[in-house]
Order: C-alpha cells, then sequence, then structure tokens
C-alpha cells in the first residue's frame, strides 16, 4: 500500500464548477499538508500549507485536512480553465521530505 | 526576486553515461532538496542537503549522490545511467534555519533527463 493515494483522474468539469480533489493516506505521523499544482512541463507550485487538521482558505481555495481519517481535500469554487493542471498532494512528518501523491489531472472546460 | 533556478532545462544521455544537474536556490534559502518525477507519477524524495550536508535520502542507490556549496547551490550527479532514470529532476528549496517542522518547499522548473 502507498503511503499517500490519489486518484490520477482525468478530471473534466465545466467553467463555474466546484471541484473537489482528494487524497488519503497511512502514515498517522504525518502533520503537515501541502496542496501543489502543476502546469505541464513545469515545476509544482505551491497552493496550500496546512498543520494539523482544520480548514483553510485562500481566494477560491479551501483545503481540508481530517487526521481521524487520514483523508485530505482541496476544493476550487469557480473554477476557470486557467485552473487546469495537475494537482499534488504532498505530506511530511518533519523537516526532511515530502511525500506526494501521482497528482490528479483536472481540465476546466470553458 | 529569483527562485530556484535549474540547469540544463534538457539533457540526452546515453546509458551508462554520467549527469550532473545544478540548482540555484531561492534568495533566503539555506536548503535543497531533491525530488525525481517520472512521466504521469509524483516527485519522489531522492535527498536533501543541509548545511552543506546529505541530510536524509531517500529510496535512491548509490548512483545518485550530490553535493552542496557554501553559496547553498547544489548539484545532482547519476552514474551509470539506467533507462529507468529519464525523468524530470526537481529541484527544491526552502529555509530550515534553527525550527523544526516541515518547510516549505519552493520548487525549480526541473531538469528533463532522456536516457537512450
Amino acid at each position: 500500500q502507498k503511503e499517500v493515494e490519489q486518484d490520477p483522474g482525468p478530471l473534466s468539469v465545466p467553467e463555474g464548477a466546484i471541484v473537489s480533489l482528494n487524497c488519503t493516506y497511512s502514515n498517522s505521523a504525518f502533520q503537515y499538508f501541502m496542496w501543489y499544482r502543476q502546469y505541464s512541463r513545469k515545476g509544482p507550485e505551491l497552493l496550500m500549507y496546512t498543520y494539523s487538521s482544520g480548514n483553510k482558505e485562500d481566494g477560491r481555495f479551501t483545503a481540508q485536512v481530517d487526521k481521524s481519517s487520514k483523508y485530505i481535500s482541496l476544493f476550487i469554487r469557480d473554477s476557470q480553465p486557467s485552473d487546469s493542471a495537475t494537482y499534488l498532494c504532498a505530506m511530511a512528518s518533519g523537516t526532511y521530505k515530502y511525500i506526494f501523491g501521482t497528482g490528479t489531472r483536472l481540465k476546466v472546460l470553458a | 526576486d529569483a527562485g530556484v533556478t535549474q540547469s540544463p532545462t534538457h539533457l540526452i544521455k546515453t546509458r551508462g553515461q554520467q549527469v550532473t544537474l545544478r540548482c540555484s536556490p531561492k534568495s533566503g534559502h539555506d536548503t535543497v532538496s531533491w525530488y525525481q518525477q517520472a512521466l504521469g507519477q509524483g516527485p519522489q524524495f531522492i535527498f536533501q542537503y543541509y548545511e552543506e550536508e546529505e541530510r536524509q535520502r531517500g529510496n535512491f542507490p548509490d548512483r545518485f549522490s550530490g553535493h552542496q556549496f557554501p553559496n547553498y547551490s547544489s548539484e545532482l550527479n547519476v552514474n551509470a545511467l539506467l533507462l529507468g532514470d529519464s525523468a524530470l529532476y526537481l529541484c527544491a528549496s526552502s529555509f530550515r534555519g534553527p525550527r523544526s517542522g516541515a518547510n516549505v518547499l519552493t520548487f525549480g522548473a526541473g531538469s528533463r533527463l532522456t536516457v537512450l
């Protein structure tokens, strides 16, 4: 079993839709949870960073962490074609390394 | 403010050759991590350098080695290249300093290696 599981998609939604992206994990030591966006042939770009459980909102993006269920989510409101990218969840237990999911490819249709 | 810069952006090698990839961290960052991202996969941790020392290593063979210089820049070396080493190699920098906790990683655009 992988430490972090993420549906690879692809996920296609119409412009303006609410998008829900999810990851599950098995390592209860994870305390830091991140979401990165990666455009084709580019490096990952940090969207959200959360410590422990709870919600965090930044503009159209909301990150949720449920440590009891080992489940994290990223919601994108009013999705735009420019949101079309691969979304990677990442987790860490300390300072050294992140464990990434495989990424979910999202396409927002105009 | 320059972010993380990597060179070269693309390169092609043949099996058995050696490659060196370079990374300059974001200004103010003191820690460099290297990740390998195969096509359609998430990045996999190779190792991290802080204070010119390898601090932790992922599940990669000794063919993968690195170095950090006094100006915090870093190199990734891969010897005896295999076809399976074809991937996007990502450098990420962060500020570690004296505190604990996961540091926010800033990634470069990567070096795309093709091994023929």
